[in-house]
């Protein structure tokens, strides 16, 4: 398996607070992702980085931000959580090479109330 | 602007059936085509990537063809087995910054 850890695995928050989740990766790969995964929706791509302090948009990125200061670490913040962000959360890896599969971590499961 | 849709949404079958999960996309130009599956509470584990030139794929009982000409892929299961059991989730990479495209899924649910 991919050496992919997401911190922290469950979160209970109240809407307003600020939220960080962070994704560490083992594998030296370039590209890292964060999703969210809802029902009905399937996954949806909320940011991506290609790099170090390289990162972009996805489909949903309104009230998120991102960072990565180093390759292993891409963090994926809620400025000011609210009760549409109660998701699932995926972060995930690619080599970008010519496979270029996706390899995930175990998810974080943040409720809002 | 690409869409993925798998269907069904949900499948049961007996134990040893081989079944068939179909993925189908709007969009033909595609870089790849992917299938993972997903158990429940956990992660996505990635089961086989087929290359837009290639017309298939094989891992043990697992095989993942793609048409793309008909905007389809299939992914066929032999003798299916409890542990088989989970949603099957088909994703398409259209070559924008390896950003994938998901469909929703099929449960399958493999009865012993």
């Amino acid at each position: 398996d991919a050496g992919i850890t997401q911190s922290p695995r469950h979160k209970v928050t109240e809407t307003g607070t600020p939220v960080t989740l962070r994704c560490h990766q083992t594998e030296n790969h370039r590209y890292m992702y964060w999703y969210r995964q809802d029902p009905g929706h399937g996954l949806r791509l909320i940011h991506y980085s290609y790099g170090v302090k390289d990162t972009d948009k996805g489909e949903v990125s309104d009230g998120y931000s991102v960072s990565r200061s180093k390759t292993e670490d891409f963090l994926l913040t809620l400025e000011s959580a609210t009760s549409s962000q109660t998701s699932v959360y995926f972060c995930a890896i690619s080599d970008g090479g010519l496979q270029e599969t996706q390899y995930f971590g175990p998810g974080t499961r943040l409720l809002v109330l | 602007k690409q869409e993925v849709t798998q269907i069904p949404a949900a499948l049961s079958v007996p134990e040893g059936e081989n079944l068939v999960l179909n993925c189908s996309f709007t969009d033909s130009a595609i870089y790849n085509l992917q299938w993972f599956r997903q158990d429940p509470g956990k992660g996505l584990t990635s089961l086989l990537l087929i290359q837009s030139s290639q017309r298939e794929q094989t891992s043990g009982r697992l095989n993942a063809s793609l048409d793309k000409s008909s905007g389809r892929s299939t992914l066929y299961i032999a003798a299916s087995q409890p542990g088989d059991s989970a949603t099957y989730l088909c994703a398409v990479n259209a070559g924008n910054n390896r950003k994938l495209i998901w469909g929703l899924g099929t449960s399958l649910a493999v009865n012993p």
